[in-house]
């Protein structure tokens, strides 16, 4: 069975700080696809990337990173410079060629950015 | 582009009313889903239709029934509603089952619901 495990449950930085969030995830599939959503205070939910179990490599847009370590079986989220815009509950979910319906959410990291 | 709509926005319920919540997209997708959010549990998949005229049951189906009503719409309804229904739903749609974890779940607004 596919499980994602973000462990930290809350994080709180001042703004400019750099921040990472933790994922890990399990599945017995050698094709999966991993992804990072956040739900700002408003409530939605946006797509932030989509990452497939081939491609190891490390992907940076703007002043966010994904660091995906199969060896380890994570994909952690960092944010450079973080801004009170980066406020919002993030979640990292998984899904597998075995269960392609059925999108696995970990359970989210909020992350508070004062000034 | 409207992308996935969720209506209400907001509701409660008394222990025991019925109520729909509707759905639509606009983007031509074939599957749509519908999954609720509690605090400290993440998103959990209620139902989805992979294709119209298709539905199967998620993670935690009990206790909803699910309408695809046509490739747009996908219809959540609560016959009996529980306290323990109290939560956020949120409608998703993706371009093809097949290939969801091609493309990634677009999701709507969601809609609150509280059951007392």
């Amino acid at each position: 069975a596919q499980k994602v495990t973000q462990a930290q449950t809350e994080i709180s930085v001042v703004e400019k700080e750099d921040v990472t969030l933790d994922c890990v995830y399990e599945t017995r599939d050698t094709t999966y696809y991993l992804f990072w959503y956040k739900q700002p205070p408003s409530g939605e939910l946006v797509f932030l990337i989509r990452r497939n179990s081939f491609d190891e490599q490390n992907e940076i847009s703007g002043r966010y990173s994904w660091n995906f370590q199969k060896s380890t079986s994570s994909f952690n989220f960092t944010i450079t410079a973080s801004q009170v815009v980066d406020s919002a509950v993030y979640f990292c979910a998984l899904i597998d060629t075995g269960t392609a319906s059925k999108l696995t959410f970990g359970t989210g990291t909020r992350l508070q950015v004062t000034l | 582009n409207a992308g996935v709509t969720q209506t209400p926005k907001f509701q409660v319920l008394k222990t025991g009313q019925s109520m729909t919540l509707q759905c639509a997209q606009d983007m031509n997708h074939n599957s749509m889903y519908w999954y609720r959010q509690d605090p400290g549990m993440g998103l959990r998949l209620i139902y989805y239709s992979a294709s119209e005229g298709t539905t199967d049951k998620g993670e935690v189906p009990n206790g909803y029934n699910v309408s695809r009503l046509n490739k747009r719409e996908f219809s959540l309804r609560l016959e009996s509603a529980a306290p323990s229904q109290t939560s956020v739903y949120f409608c998703a749609s993706s371009l093809h089952r097949d290939s969801s974890y091609n493309s990634p779940l677009h999701f709507g607004n969601g809609t609150r619901l509280t059951v007392t």
